[in-house]
């Protein structure tokens, strides 16, 4: 079984503009959730979708925002970059209502904001 | 705040012996909670888990114990080997929520 896949790996943007992720998660999982990354505040929380809808959203300001597909891919965007967002992004997946929690990473987009 | 703290960034092991990593957390609503291992350019990946109805689960050279009152947990790892250098994060979840609350890891180095 494939895994959760990322687009792009690595992307480089300037400050001011916009910027959307792709996540594909594992066949069969409904759950796709978002993390940020970085070395100073470590993996932090931002959304959780489950069939198209947004279940649980973390502290992050409005510029951050989400979809969910009906084939359960989900999207991420930032807009008007700022030099604080370059992070490594992780998207993962899990079954609907998993009992255990556990969730399933992808390797991550690296994004750069210069 | 942060309510997953893993207070040492790192620790260095010789092969063989036992490697312990330790997490601590302050809400009491976790029930739930989880040990990633992260490889450079690679996503976390899932180790092992407790229920807070446990105070132990182990698998293989892996086990995680859980103290409740103490709020503490850790992860024993027997014998440890090289290829088990990594950051290892521990997360926390609760009542039935899928957003996994992380700390912010600790490397782990084992020398051969």
């Amino acid at each position: 079984k494939a895994g959760v896949t990322q687009t792009p790996r690595y992307l480089i943007k300037t400050r001011g503009q916009q910027v959307t992720l792709s996540c594909s998660p594992i066949s069969g999982h409904r759950s796709v959730s978002w993390y940020q990354q970085t070395p100073g505040q470590g993996l932090q929380f931002l959304f959780e979708y489950f069939s198209e809808t947004q279940r649980n959203k973390g502290n992050f300001p409005g510029r951050f925002s989400g979809r969910q597909f009906s084939n359960s891919r989900s999207e991420m965007n930032v807009s008007t970059l700022e030099l604080g967002d370059s992070a490594l992004y992780l998207c993962a997946s899990s079954l609907e209502l998993a009992v255990s929690y556990e969730q399933y990473f992808g390797p991550g987009t690296r994004l750069t904001v210069t | 705040d942060q309510q997953v703290k893993q207070n040492s960034p790192s620790l260095s092991v010789q092969e063989g012996r036992i490697s312990i990593l330790n997490c601590d957390y302050t809400n009491s609503m976790f029930d739930y909670f989880l040990w990633y291992k992260k490889y450079p350019a690679e996503g976390p990946t899932f180790l092992i888990s407790i229920s807070s109805i446990k105070d132990k689960n182990e698998d293989g050279r892996f086990t995680v114990f859980l103290n409740k009152s103490a709020k503490h947990l850790s992860l024993h790892i027997v014998p440890s080997q090289p290829g088990d250098s990594a950051v290892y994060f521990c997360a926390a979840a609760e009542g039935g929520s899928e957003k996994l609350v992380f700390g912010k890891g600790t490397k782990l180095t084992v020398n051969p």
